[in-house]
């Protein structure tokens, strides 16, 4: 079975941290991803990378940016974080060919920025 | 950016009844998917059916499709109390790696 993890499943943190979330797969996936999901918002995509060492803006990357630097860890960093991201972070990953790109999902990290 | 929009926003039926939700989509697509999200936890994948197909099962599920009216329907039969969760629906389309999402239906099951 596949398997996703990240790092944390709830986290609280202050305004203007640094704060990093990590996620692991261990399927050798081409393509890992970042969401966050807000209530009435769905799921928002924030980065992608298809690569090691590549990424592309989701629909909301402002405030955020990624690493990966192995294929199979994906970090998402919070610069300086404020309230407004505070939210469920959900990592994703697929395999590049067949399986018309289904996404496997970790457990989600709830982030609180006070 | 969304396409699919889930119908409706929430469901709540008794244990035994059916459970049909829809989503419908603006693009072309070449697969259509459904996750199940349980409170507070990740997504799962439930199933996927394919552009040239119409009709797809799964033990309890079935899921439909009508490109001509860029439509889904999920029908879960006999549910559970352990189907309650969020549902959604997300597109595939040609060779992009993302997948276009619906906001999702809330379902909830009675006992």
């Amino acid at each position: 079975d596949v398997k996703v993890t990240q790092s944390s499943r709830y986290l609280v943190k202050r305004t203007g941290e640094k704060v990093f979330l990590e996620c692991v797969q261990d399927m050798d996936h081409e393509n890992m991803f970042w969401y966050r999901q807000d209530p009435g918002l769905g799921l928002r995509l924030i980065y992608f990378s298809y690569d090691v060492k590549m990424k592309e803006k989701g629909d909301i990357p402002e405030g955020y940016s990624v690493s990966r630097e192995k294929k199979e860890r994906f970090s998402l960093i919070l610069e300086s974080a404020s309230t407004n991201q505070t939210s469920m972070y959900l990592c994703a990953s697929t395999q590049s060919r067949g399986a018309g790109y289904t996404q496997y999902f970790g457990p989600g990290t709830r982030l609180t920025v006070l | 950016s969304q396409q699919g929009e889930e119908d409706p926003q929430a469901l709540s039926i008794q244990e035994g009844e059916n459970a049909t939700m829809n989503c419908s989509y603006k693009t072309s697509i070449n697969n259509l998917q459904w996750y199940r999200q349980n409170s507070g936890r990740g997504l799962v994948h439930l199933i996927l059916i394919r552009s040239n197909e119409r009709e797809k099962h799964s033990g309890r599920l079935r899921v439909t499709l009508d490109t001509s009216k860029k439509s889904s329907s999920l029908l879960i039969t006999a549910s559970r109390a352990a189907d309650t969760a969020s549902y959604f629906c997300a597109t595939g389309a040609g060779n992009n790696r993302k997948l276009i999402w619906g906001l999702g239906t809330s379902l909830a099951v009675n006992p």
